[in-house]
């Protein structure tokens, strides 16, 4: 079974932190998915990565950015944590048979 | 407004019943996929159809997909308590790596 890991369950920061979460997969997958999910907005791509050191924007990448070092690995980065960045957070990797395996999510608060 | 767009927002039925979803979405497609998505929890990957596809079965569950008319359906049949969920459709956009989801069902499946 595919196993798709985030960092954390639950974070809480301070505006202006600088904020890393963490995503893992043990698949071998190509493409992984950063996504952030708010209530009535359903998820929103933020950024995915085709291989690495390769990284493509989503709809809504502004105040994040990205990092892919290890294939396994994709990383999304606060840079300076707001407000309005408090929301669920799901990490997805994808095979070849154009499945999306999600992590079990993080949910931050930015104070 | 978001690529796929769930119908309804809501949907409280009996165990035994069938349920029934729909999605809509606004451009090219090379796939159509729906996710479950427990409270709290990251999503589950279901059923994937391709756009050469009009229907496609798996246990309980039928997805249909009119091209066409740009929308699927998603059916659980003998509906259990256990299918208590949010339900997302994610259509895979032609000629790109993304994805876009919907804003989700919530189903509610009273025992």
């Amino acid at each position: 079974d595919v196993k798709v890991t985030q960092s954390s369950r639950y974070l809480v920061k301070r505006t202006g932190e600088k904020v890393f979460l963490e995503c893992v997969q043990d698949m071998d997958h190509e493409n992984m998915f950063w996504y952030r999910q708010d209530p009535g907005l359903g998820l929103r791509l933020i950024y995915f990565s085709y291989d690495v050191k390769m990284k493509e924007k989503g709809d809504i990448p502004e105040g994040y950015s990205v990092s892919r070092e290890k294939k396994e690995r994709f990383s999304l980065i606060l840079e300076s944590a707001s407000t309005n960045q408090t929301s669920m957070y799901l990490c997805a990797s994808e095979g070849r048979q154009e499945t999306q395996y999600f992590g079990p999510g993080t949910r931050l608060l930015v104070l | 407004s978001q690529q796929g767009e769930e119908d309804p927002q809501a949907l409280s039925i009996q165990e035994g019943e069938n349920a029934t979803m729909n999605c809509s979405y606004k451009t090219s497609i090379n796939n159509l996929q729906w996710y479950r998505q427990n409270s709290g929890r990251g999503l589950v990957h279901l059923i994937l159809i391709r756009s050469n596809e009009r229907e496609k079965h798996s246990g309980r569950l039928r997805v249909t997909l009119d091209t066409s008319k740009k929308s699927s359906s998603l059916l659980i049949t003998a509906s259990r308590a256990a299918d208590t969920a949010s339900y997302f459709c994610a259509t895979g956009l032609s000629g790109t790596y993304k994805y876009i989801f919907g804003t989700g069902t919530r189903l509610k499946v009273l025992a």
